[in-house]
């Protein structure tokens, strides 16, 4: 079946402006993460979804971040006037929680704030 | 969550030599995961442990959890460029919120 997917794959912003992005997860997989890697570095956990319960976003690094999870199926992150240090791959991963433990990675966004 | 640091953070090696990444926790962990991630690509699972002392083997690639499951290993035998990328291991704690290590980026040569 099909992956896990997001999209745009690249995006260029102006620094200041509002920037969504998207993952459609795994079909049946009730839990998504999001996670910021930078060029170079290790993954840096931003937030995450299961099921109906409320979303774990203590990683969230302030709060023009935010996220959204409509249908227990899609997610959209949000960055609200960005700065040129948000620029990074932004990566969402899905899997089954309380099942397989394996996380699933999406290709990624990579947001590049000029 | 604690920092899970790994050494080295980057080699190179000859094609054919041997690889390992160690990964290092000050707490117990309750499992540990490794993800490979390609230039370019995204993480990729390889495998978990779960259990002290436990030793899992992947063709080429041997993982081991220590016994006081503080530290894990990943040891490539005669590596080829195809093992080039990072490698990342990674644990699970509260509602499988996964915190990954620093990582080690190989590179191979011919």
């Amino acid at each position: 079946g099909a992956g896990v997917s997001q999209s745009p794959s690249n995006k260029v912003t102006e620094k200041g402006k509002d920037v969504e992005l998207r993952c459609d997860p795994i079909s049946g997989h009730t839990a998504l993460y999001w996670y910021r890697q930078s060029l170079g570095q290790g993954l840096e956990f931003l937030i995450y979804f299961q099921g109906n319960s409320a979303p774990d976003k203590s990683g969230l690094p302030s709060d023009r971040f935010s996220a959204e999870r409509t249908g227990g199926s899609v997610s959209t992150l949000t960055i609200q006037r960005t700065q040129q240090e948000d620029s990074a791959v932004y990566l969402c991963a899905s899997l089954v929680a309380g099942g397989d433990y394996e996380q699933y990675f999406g290709p990624g966004t990579r947001l590049t704030v000029t | 969550g604690q920092q899970v640091m790994q050494i080295p953070q980057y080699q190179h090696v000859q094609e054919g030599e041997d690889f390992t990444t160690y990964c290092n926790s000050s707490t117990t962990l309750s499992n540990i995961q490794w993800y490979k991630q390609r230039p370019g690509g995204h993480p990729v699972f390889l495998i978990q442990l779960v259990k002290s002392g436990e030793v899992k083997k992947q063709k080429r690639l041997t993982f081991q959890f220590g016994e006081a499951k503080k530290n894990s290993s990943l040891h490539i035998t005669a590596t080829q460029t195809t093992d080039v990328g990072t490698y990342f291991c990674a644990y699970t704690g509260t509602a499988s919120k996964l915190t990954f290590g620093t990582g080690t980026r190989l590179q191979v040569t011919l």
